[in-house]
């Protein structure tokens, strides 16, 4: 079974400060790993995605995670968030015939 | 590229009431997911498809809802009767083994949001 635990469902924080939003997964075969960000009424859009390769991954509008396996984490960081960075994230974990196991999702909240 | 085409974009209705979702996925791509998003939670995997056959169908309701995939091609989601905790965003997915995790292998539609009263 997989399952996907982010750890804070709120983080408030400053505009141009750094940011981490933490993920933890749990799963018995390899797995592929996800950030999706969601926008207030809008759709899921895929910020980045970890498959094989380099544990560093880049995605778009600045964000990073770094896949660790040994801690099973995959957390998400910016080093200088905007106001448009305001939304929901969630991180997801994705296996056997490509089903998503989403996170509860963190609220970042970038106060100016 | 197209994406997943979803509507209605807003649904309204009264307990006990039924009510429909429809979703277009992405041209070529046979496996289709329904995704149950209630506020404040991520999605949950209601229901996958592959072409025209169910492939995990687990964690959904069957006494109430229901979906198909007729031809293989888009799909429709139905609630009857719904209840009050049907209240959520209802996602549509598409993928494609061919294509896998790239760029345009997984795709979101923009949901329906549901509420129920």
């Amino acid at each position: 079974a997989q399952s996907v635990t982010q750890l804070d469902s709120q983080v408030p924080v400053f505009e141009e400060a750094p940011v981490e939003l933490r993920c933890n997964y749990s799963s018995s075969v390899s797995v592929y790993l996800f950030w999706y960000v969601q926008y207030p009424n809008q759709g899921l859009q895929l910020l980045l995605k970890y498959l094989s390769g380099s544990t560093l991954v880049k995605g778009i509008n600045g964000f990073e995670a770094e896949f660790n396996k040994s801690q099973t984490s995959f957390h998400l960081r910016k080093p200088s968030v905007h106001i448009s960075d305001t939304a929901e994230y969630f991180c997801a974990v994705s296996g056997i015939f490509n089903k998503f196991y989403f996170g509860s999702g963190t609220k970042l909240n970038v106060k100016p | 590229e197209a994406g997943v085409a979803q509507s209605p974009r807003y649904k309204i209705i009264e307990k006990r009431q039924s009510v429909a979702f429809w979703c277009n996925p992405i041209s070529g791509h046979a496996t289709l997911y329904w995704y149950q998003q209630i506020l404040g939670q991520g999605p949950k995997l209601l229901i996958q498809f592959q072409n025209n056959g169910v492939v995990d169908d687990s964690q959904l309701p069957k006494d109430r809802f229901s979906a198909e995939r007729l031809k293989g091609v888009d799909s429709t989601l139905k609630i009857q009767p719904a209840k009050l905790e049907d209240s959520a965003v209802y996602l549509c997915a598409s993928s494609s083994l061919r294509t896998g995790f790239s760029n345009y292998g997984y795709t979101f539609g923009s949901g329906t949001r549901l509420t129920v009263v």
